[in-house]
């Protein structure tokens, strides 16, 4: 069963519009949420995160929202650049582990593509 | 600033064959580490975690393992690799809040292939 599910396997945006990736959990555990960039044959880069106090986060280009009524977040880029092009993996976690350090579950990610 | 590092970079071993990864951050003491592995056309899948050393927790029972000699040192092992092994594995780090959940930093990975 898929705890955070990233249902489009693509997206192609044009420069300088927006990107809207989106991201939906099933676990009601899960209260922390991360969101990642990566390049073909490198580790994903951390981009932005948001924990479930909240229901927005921002930083630069990047804007993570979350409704935590519909187990839903979503990742804006604006405005869409051509070095956005990469796939980006939505995370989650439970904010307070039972006993360890919880690792994080993955979606299955989204190819953005930026069309010049 | 704290770095991670990962090697080898790619990797090409026969099936039933011995397999050793190794991790290691620097920059920062005490941290939190994992083992992710990433199969073609899938997400990331958290294999093990560790929150000290010689302490190590598996979240996917498989012919692998996981060993952390040093504080920040993390290896991932095998004695007779598969061909469903193949895949890119990355190794990542967070803060050491033990139960707090935090933004996770993650290698460049490893790229595996089993013959």
């Amino acid at each position: 069963d898929q705890q955070v599910k990233q249902n489009s396997p693509s997206l192609s945006v044009q420069e300088g519009r927006i990107s809207i990736l989106n991201c939906d959990y099933t676990n009601s555990m899960f209260d922390y949420f991360l969101w990642y960039k990566k390049y073909p044959a490198e580790g994903p880069t951390f981009l932005i995160s948001i924990s479930s106090i909240k229901d927005k986060n921002e930083d630069g280009r990047f804007t993570v929202f979350l409704n935590k009524s519909a187990k839903h977040l979503s990742l804006h880029i604006v405005p869409s650049q051509p070095g956005d092009s990469a796939v980006y993996f939505c995370a989650a976690s439970p904010m307070y582990s039972g006993g360890g350090a919880d690792g994080l579950t993955f979606g299955k990610g989204t190819h953005l593509i930026i069309q010049p | 600033s704290q770095t991670i590092h990962q090697w080898p970079a790619t990797l090409v071993q026969p099936v039933g064959s011995p397999l050793s990864l190794e991790c290691t951050v620097e920059g920062t003491s005490n941290p939190n580490l994992y083992w992710y592995r990433q199969a073609a056309g899938r997400g990331l899948q958290l294999l093990f975690y560790s929150v000290g050393i010689g302490q190590i927790s598996s979240e996917v029972p498989q012919n692998l393992s996981a060993s952390r000699p040093q504080d920040r040192q993390f290896i991932l092992s095998s004695k007779k690799l598969l061909l469903s092994d193949s895949g890119f594995y990355l190794c990542a780090w967070s803060g050491g809040r033990r139960r707090l959940a935090d933004t996770q930093y993650f290698g460049p990975g490893t790229r595996l292939t089993v013959l």
